[in-house]
């Protein structure tokens, strides 16, 4: 598509449960980024793909986060046992090449509220 | 580990009025990236800036990259309600992740 498409746009888990994220990057992009946002400002890189290959994960919590981005199929991120300070926005955003130099064009995000 | 301190965190500003948002590091980066966030949407790219010294203009915002590509400056002049919102810096080097600073949160009065 022409844009990146999040789901769901907002998502409430129970703490301890599991929550799944999908992102469809634009169509062409090799490219997947993951970002948290929290306090309505901050981002923070979790994790990059260059096509369904990890890329750069060095931003992502060694215990409960995992992504996937698998051929013909939404790029997911999943966490497990979720805790009260997982609740964020989560944003992907897809780039036709690597990172320098390279717009980033973002989803509309996903809010997560962990209860 | 490269950080983008973004100043101010807050700016509530007249109709008509110029402001200034600057982001400055340590560290050099390849290019700098401005994005303007709406509640409730992703971040929009508004303009790169890659050369040292690089002047780019978007309608009445005016983006600077520092000649020794650390610092970068967003002037808006005259602005409007519409301008309100998040304004984000982000910096690029090499193949690392963007580094985002924490943003500026403009509300533009009528």
């Amino acid at each position: 598509g022409e844009e990146v498409a999040q789901t769901p746009k907002h998502l409430v888990r129970g703490e301890g449960q599991k929550a799944k994220l999908y992102c469809a990057p634009i169509k062409g992009h090799s490219y997947v980024f993951w970002y948290q946002q929290v306090l309505k400002n901050e981002f923070k890189f979790l994790i990059s793909f260059q096509n369904e290959n990890v890329f750069d994960e060095t931003g992502m919590p060694k215990e409960r986060f995992s992504a996937k981005c698998l051929p013909n199929s939404p790029c997911s991120l999943e966490i497990q046992a979720t805790k009260l300070e997982d609740s964020a926005v989560y944003f992907c955003a897809s780039s036709l090449k690597g990172v320098s130099n390279q717009p980033q064009h973002f989803g509309d995000g996903t809010r997560l509220s962990i209860l | 580990t490269q950080l983008l301190e973004q100043s101010p965190q807050f700016l509530s500003i007249q109709e008509g009025e110029n402001l200034t948002v600057y982001c400055n590091s340590s560290s050099v980066f390849s290019s700098l990236q401005w994005y303007r966030q709406e509640p409730g949407e992703g971040p929009v790219l508004l303009v790169t800036v890659v050369t040292g010294g690089e002047v780019k203009k978007l309608k009445r915002l005016t983006f600077q990259f520092g000649d020794a590509r650390k610092d970068s400056s967003l002037h808006i002049t005259a602005a409007q309600p519409g301008d309100t919102g998040l304004y984000l810096c982000a910096g690029a080097a090499g193949n690392t992740p963007l580094v985002f600073g924490k943003g500026t949160r403009l509300s533009v009065i009528a």
